[in-house]
């Protein structure tokens, strides 16, 4: 079975400045996707940034970054030079097996403050 | 290239009554996926078609719950009898068979009275 934990129910960033929301995982499958979406209040959930399990380099997205730390089963995103417009949930999730579901956890609010 | 699409926006029903959602996925998707997601959570995954076929349904779909995707283009989502605890957001996200996103529509937020 996979597991994401999201450790920072909330954070607070400094318009510009650059933000860390952190993810961890479990799972037995070698093989897996790590993924972040935003979820803005509208509820429509926005795919940020994807991390395959053998990929060798970090993904990055625009602004969007994935530190990907195999060893410690950590995926955090790092979002640069932060906007109003990023104020929203961002969620951390995995998929394996063959049916690729996501498993999801519970959030982190992203505030970002003029 | 239009994205994924759902209907309706917003429903709000009266427990008992029966509910139906709609989802157009992208359109060389093979893979539709349905999440529901409730105040503060997740979403949790409900079930799962690759082309017509549902291939995995989760506990959480109990006998009030079904999905079909007749001719592996778009698919309902029926609740028969809600209940309240039935209230929330109902996420409909497609893939391509062998490829790992999910692309998301703007959900179908269901509140039931």
């Amino acid at each position: 079975a996979q597991k994401i934990t999201q450790t920072q129910p909330g954070m607070f960033v400094q318009e510009k400045e650059a933000v860390t929301l952190d993810c961890t995982y479990d799972t037995s499958d070698p093989s897996y996707g790590l993924f972040w979406y935003k979820q803005p209040s509208s509820g429509e959930m926005i795919f940020l940034i994807y991390q395959g399990s053998y990929d060798q380099q970090n993904a990055t997205e625009g602004r969007y970054s994935l530190n990907f730390q195999k060893a410690r089963k950590s995926a955090n995103l790092v979002i640069s030079a932060s906007q109003l417009g990023d104020s929203a949930m961002y969620f951390c999730a995995i998929t394996a097996g063959n049916n690729r579901k996501l498993i999801w956890g519970l959030g982190t609010s992203l505030a970002v403050n003029p | 290239d239009t994205g994924v699409s759902q209907d309706p926006r917003h429903k709000i029903t009266k427990r008992g009554q029966n509910v139906t959602f709609r989802c157009d996925p992208i359109s060389e998707h093979n893979r539709l996926y349905w999440y529901r997601q409730t105040l503060g959570q997740g979403p949790e995954f409900l079930t799962y078609f690759q082309n017509e076929a549902q291939l995995e349904k989760s506990r959480l779909l109990s006998d009030r719950f079904s999905a079909e995707r007749p001719k592996g283009s778009f698919s309902t989502l029926e609740i028969q009898r809600t209940e309240q605890g039935d209230s929330a957001m109902y996420l409909c996200a497609s893939s391509l068979a062998h490829g790992d996103t999910q692309y998301f529509g703007p959900g179908t937020r269901l509140t039931v009275l």
